[in-house]
């Protein structure tokens, strides 16, 4: 089946600083989507790429499919952007996510 | 105001018993979700609806059961037959391009 794999899988920064987060992805998919689990367990959707690059915010989002791979650019960070960051792919087969383990972000004061 | 509601927000349960975690929407959303988290991981797809009166298996559908009756309401039981129950789950609704999750039942078993 599909691997996920991100990396780091821990990231402390001081906060104000910038940040590169990477999910790779070992077979053709349909999209990638972006997430972000605060320290309470929510979920929210951050972005829904399956290539190119997106903004919003402080945060941004590469896609290169052709390569197996995205990226989350966090800008400026700040404590409130404390959490775990997830990359999902759409299987081609059946539509459903595949999660990576995530990675682990502290954004310290 | 719309959104995901999951109920219990924790659950503890006995060896052997069924156990049944809800989730409700009121965003309209035909397709609705079970995920399981364990720590340290990515989320794991138990069982999806798209529509009313249907559902799938996911990957790790063993020992769960649910029914999609209304639109609204996706309900999970976990069964005795699960060997491992105890995890974070989560429910989700939405399309392909974005799901909503609701804040989640967090189930321990004693």
């Amino acid at each position: 089946g599909i691997q996920v794999e991100q990396s780091p899988p821990d990231l402390i920064l001081q906060e104000g600083a910038n940040s590169t987060l990477r999910c790779n992805f070992s077979d053709s998919v349909n999209n990638l989507q972006w997430f972000h689990q605060n320290p309470w367990g929510q979920l929210i959707n951050l972005f829904y790429i399956p290539s190119g690059t997106k903004q919003n915010g402080r945060l941004s989002a590469t896609t290169v499919a052709t390569e197996r791979y995205s990226l989350l650019y966090i800008s400026s960070s700040q404590t409130t952007d404390s959490g775990v960051y997830f990359c999902a792919v759409e299987r081609r087969s059946n539509y459903q996510l595949i999660w990576g383990a995530g990675t682990k972000l502290i954004i310290k004061p | 105001d719309g959104g995901i509601t999951q109920s219990p927000k924790y659950l503890f349960r006995k060896e052997g018993q069924n156990v049944t975690l809800s989730c409700e929407q009121n965003l309209n959303h035909d397709a609705m979700y079970w995920y399981r988290q364990d720590p340290g991981q990515g989320l794991r797809l138990i069982y999806y609806s798209q529509i009313v009166n249907d559902f799938q298996k996911g990957d790790i559908a063993e020992g769960y059961s649910v029914s999609r009756e209304k639109k609204e309401s996706f309900p999970l039981t976990v069964t005795s037959a699960q060997k491992n129950p105890t995890a974070f789950y989560l429910c989700a609704s939405g399309q392909r391009d974005t799901q909503y999750f609701g804040p989640g039942t967090r189930l321990t078993v004693l």
